[in-house]
């Protein structure tokens, strides 16, 4: 079975502190992904990368950045956190781009900025 | 601009009845659908997903129908159980890009 881990199921952080949600999949996907999830709005694409060092923008990168130095981990970073970025954050990962399939999900992280 | 909406945020079903969630999409370009379903504090999990070269797919109790001239799929549940009760999310790619999500329908099924 595919695995993606995250490394907080729950996190609370202050307002302008550094965070880092960690992913980590264990199927040798080339793709990672992370989404955030909020009310009504469904799951919306941060960044994503399809090979090590390879990063794409998504819908709403502004206030994040991304990391992958290995294929099996996938670091998002909040430069400095606010409160707008309290969500449920998902990290995704999934075979070649080239191929139609599916994406397997983490069980999330539920962020609060405070 | 959302490309992928589900206009009905939840849906309350009878046990043993059909469930019909419905998506509609603007991007012509989408090539394959997906379902997901998830349970509150938990990640998506996979349900089922159709390309866009057939019109319908079924496993089980799932069953995905797409209409590409109306822009529109929808899943149907047959017969819905109390377990099915979570947040359904229709999702679209184009050539196995990156996933384009909706806003999620919440089913509820009433035993």
């Amino acid at each position: 079975d595919v695995k993606v881990t995250q490394s907080s199921r729950y996190l609370v952080k202050r307002t302008g502190e550094k965070v880092f949600l960690e992913c980590v999949q264990d199927m040798d996907h080339e793709n990672m992904f992370w989404y955030r999830q909020d009310p009504g709005l469904g799951l919306r694409l941060i960044y994503f990368s399809y090979d090590v060092k390879m990063k794409e923008k998504g819908d709403i990168p502004e206030g994040y950045s991304v990391s992958r130095e290995k294929k099996e981990r996938f670091s998002l970073i909040l430069e400095s956190a606010s409160t707008n970025q309290t969500s449920m954050y998902l990290c995704a990962s999934s075979f070649t781009l080239l191929m139609n399939t599916e994406a397997f999900f983490g069980q999330g992280t539920r962020l609060t900025v405070v | 601009d959302q490309q992928v909406k589900q206009n009905s945020p939840s849906l309350s079903v009878q046990e043993g009845r059909i469930s019909i969630l419905n998506c509609d999409y603007t991007n012509s370009m989408f090539d394959y659908f997906l379902w997901y379903k998830k349970y509150p504090a938990e990640g998506p999990t996979f349900l089922i997903s159709i390309s866009s070269i057939k019109d319908k797919n079924e496993d089980g109790r799932f069953t995905v129908f797409l209409n590409k001239s109306a822009k529109h799929l929808s899943l149907h549940i047959v017969p819905s159980q109390p377990g099915d009760s979570a947040v359904y999310f229709c999702a679209a790619s184009v050539g196995g890009n990156k996933l384009v999500f909706g806003a999620g329908t919440i089913l509820r099924v009433k035993s």
